[in-house]
């Protein structure tokens, strides 16, 4: 099993520039997620997703942050324009189900570096 | 006051030491609830999930304390492949999907 695969690995970029981050979730699951992780503020949820519609985009931070899901096997998350407080590490997730039990399985994570 | 709090360590202890975190949460409308394992640089892992009645995997006993609004992981003749940390989650439901919260994680360090 090819698991969740997220691209790129690692970011670098400059302030103002734009960021796509991607996402394939485990062939068959449902429930789609993003999440951002900070020293400072852990893991935080950014969006979920539910047979690919938004359930839930409250984590989102602002305008800047975009996310989409054009079909069950891939999703972007999109940072437009990139600044600095938005170095973090992007992690994708996805479940089975979005029932209560259902586990959910990171990809890697994106490594993002904003100068 | 955040959603899920946990005391984020570093717990430090000998090879075969049992210890113990315990886990808060706010929303006493919470549903379930989860150990998560994050090793150093790599993504989350479930660890196990937590019943009502308690549960255990091997050296590891989960408990669920409703009234108390609290979770704990118990983790018995610890090794050293159990350095890592450990991430609390929780899940409530809104509009009809679970909305998972996790907890900033507790770091446990095992030593020779």
């Amino acid at each position: 099993d090819a698991g969740v695969i997220q691209s790129p690995r690692h970011e670098v970029t400059e302030m103002g520039q734009e960021v796509t981050l991607r996402c394939k979730p485990i062939s068959g699951h449902n429930s789609l997620f993003w999440y951002r992780q900070t020293m400072m503020r852990g893991l935080e949820l950014l969006i979920y997703f539910n047979n690919n519609v938004p359930i839930d985009d409250s984590g989102m931070p602002e305008d800047r942050f975009s996310a989409k899901m054009p079909n069950a096997s891939f999703s972007t998350l999109k940072i437009q324009p990139s600044e600095p407080r938005d170095s973090a590490v992007y992690f994708c997730a996805s479940s089975l189900r979005g029932d209560s039990y259902n586990e959910q399985f990171f990809g890697p994570g994106t490594r993002l570096t904003v100068l | 006051r955040k959603e899920v709090e946990q005391d984020p360590g570093p717990f430090n202890v000998p090879e075969g030491a049992t210890v113990a975190f315990n886990c808060t949460y706010s929303n006493s409308a919470s549903q379930s609830f989860f150990w998560y394992r994050q090793d150093c640089r790599k993504e989350p892992k479930l660890l196990m999930s937590v019943y009502s009645s308690g549960n255990e995997d091997g050296r590891f006993t989960a408990q669920l304390n409703r009234a108390s609004q609290y979770i704990s992981l118990l983790i018995r003749d610890s090794k050293l492949s159990d350095s890592a940390t450990y991430l609390c989650v929780v899940k409530h439901a809104s509009g009809g999907s679970y909305i998972p919260t996790f907890g900033r994680g507790t770091s446990l360090i095992v030593h020779p």
